[in-house]
């Protein structure tokens, strides 16, 4: 069974920085993209950034970029989202989701989310 | 950067009725398209993905259509365990883009 688990939210000043842990299980980790989700209370589903099944491509949503890093450990079977210079916009629940496959088209295919961990950004 | 529009942000329908959701790509994605359901305080759920594929254990009253910058998720007779919020999602490139979402309620 797939199992994906967030963790390393909280709450943050604006300008600190987070990282957040997704600890997976159920599948053979390295063969498969991951991405970061989130969704702001009350809000829709925002793409935050994915990682190839290796490790050595990694891609941004514009309005993260050059202040988070995705990284993952596959001998570790997890990912990690470095979070830097947060603001309060990025309020959110931040799920991990694994993709259809390690790279391509399909790694887009978000078929397993994790549970979410919430990230507060305030004074 | 393609921008995905769904319609209508929300709606309310009778149990049994016909539900279409509509969503527009800005640019061609032939069809990677993927239809997610979030049901409240849950997580997304895949629905449908190649614009017209039912995920494993789907019900059969959704369905998907559409290519190129035109999709369309229809439920054909509305359930009470469909409420939720429907998001379409591109994957033709490596950045992901989600629809604004449309809540689907039961009058």
């Amino acid at each position: 069974e797939v199992q994906l688990l967030e963790s390393g939210g909280g709450l943050v000043q604006p300008g600190g920085s987070l990282r957040l842990s997704c600890a997976a299980s159920g599948f053979t980790f390295s063969s498969y993209a991951m991405s970061w989700v989130r969704q702001a209370p009350g809000k829709g589903l925002e793409w935050v950034s994915a990682i190839s099944g290796s490790g050595g491509s990694t891609y941004y949503a514009d309005s993260v970029k050059g202040r988070f890093t995705i990284s993952r450990d596959n001998s570790k079977n997890t990912l990690y989202l470095q979070m830097n210079s947060l603001r309060a916009e990025d309020t959110a629940v931040y799920y991990c989701a694994k993709g259809g496959e390690p790279v391509g088209a399909a790694a887009g295919l978000l078929g397993y989310w994790g549970q979410g961990t919430l990230v507060t950004v305030s004074s | 950067d393609i921008q995905m529009t769904q319609s209508p942000s929300s709606l309310s329908a009778s149990v049994g009725d016909r539900v279409t959701i509509t969503c527009r790509a800005s640019q061609g994605i032939s069809n990677y398209l993927a239809w997610y359901q979030q049901k409240p305080g849950k997580v997304p759920k895949l629905l449908i993905y190649a614009a017209s594929t039912l995920q494993s254990g789907v019900p059969s009253r959704f369905s998907g259509s559409g290519s190129g910058t035109d999709f369309t998720l229809t439920i054909s007779s509305l359930q009470p365990e469909d409420v939720a919020t429907y998001y379409c999602q591109k994957y033709n490139s490596a950045l992901l883009t989600f629809g604004g979402g449309t809540k689907v309620e039961i009058k």
